[in-house]
């Protein structure tokens, strides 16, 4: 596609509920990013794939949070028992190889909000 | 642990005034540093990037950056704002071969026509 595409824009659930976040990366983007931005933050580093592999994933919070790419192309961030301090907007971004680690193509993100 | 201090959260100003935004970071190694932009309603986008060489970068829509090694700043300059740039502004960093890109909190700008 023509840009980073997250599904869903926006996601209301409950605590203690799963959750999955998609993101389509931008054709032949073999780096993928998960960011988290709280309100009134910038956005916190969360995982980093290249290809189908986590190459670095210690910005997760903790064990409730996972994310697969299992074909090197569509990522899917997954969330356990959700708390309400998980609410926020989650950010993807992709480059094209892992020389351009900064010059990242973002999404327009997912709010999740847990009440 | 690399940081970003952004010092203003929001500015306001008049179309035509001269803008910067001050961005400091704390690292010990090299560095590449950035601004992203998000406009209302948009996703972040990259203004401009300092790898190497000149320190003083330009980027889209007549922004440039100034890199001061010895006051480990990076600020945000364009002599003169219009409505349009009325945005979002996050300057980050990463070191040298780091996949992880350190933002700041952002500096919302507001341009009054």
């Amino acid at each position: 596609g023509a840009g980073v595409s997250q599904t869903p824009s926006n996601k209301v659930t409950e605590k203690g509920k799963y959750v999955e976040l998609r993101c389509d990366p931008i054709s032949g983007h073999t780096a993928l990013y998960w960011y988290r931005q709280s309100l009134g933050q910038g956005p916190e580093f969360l995982i980093y794939f290249q290809g189908t592999g986590a190459a670095d994933d210690s910005g997760l919070p903790n064990d409730r949070f996972f994310a697969v790419r299992p074909e090197g192309s569509v990522s899917t961030l997954k969330i356990q028992r959700t708390e309400r301090g998980d609410s926020a907007v989650y950010l993807c971004a992709s480059s094209r190889d892992i020389s351009n680690t900064g010059e990242l193509f973002f999404g327009e993100g997912s709010r999740l909000t847990v009440l | 642990a690399q940081s970003v201090s952004q010092h203003n959260h929001h500015v306001i100003l008049s179309e035509a005034a001269s803008l910067e935004l001050g961005c400091n970071y704390s690292y010990g190694g090299t560095v590449n540093l950035f601004w992203y932009v998000q406009y209302p309603g948009q996703h972040l986008q990259l203004l401009l990037k300092y790898f190497s060489g000149d320190p003083l970068v330009k980027g889209i829509k007549g922004f440039e950056a100034e890199f001061i090694k010895s006051k480990f700043s990076f600020n945000l300059r364009k002599p003169s704002v219009q409505w349009s740039d009325t945005a979002e502004y996050f300057c980050a960093v990463n070191g040298a071969g780091s996949y992880q890109l350190t933002f700041g909190k952002g500096t919302k700008l507001s341009v009054i026509p």
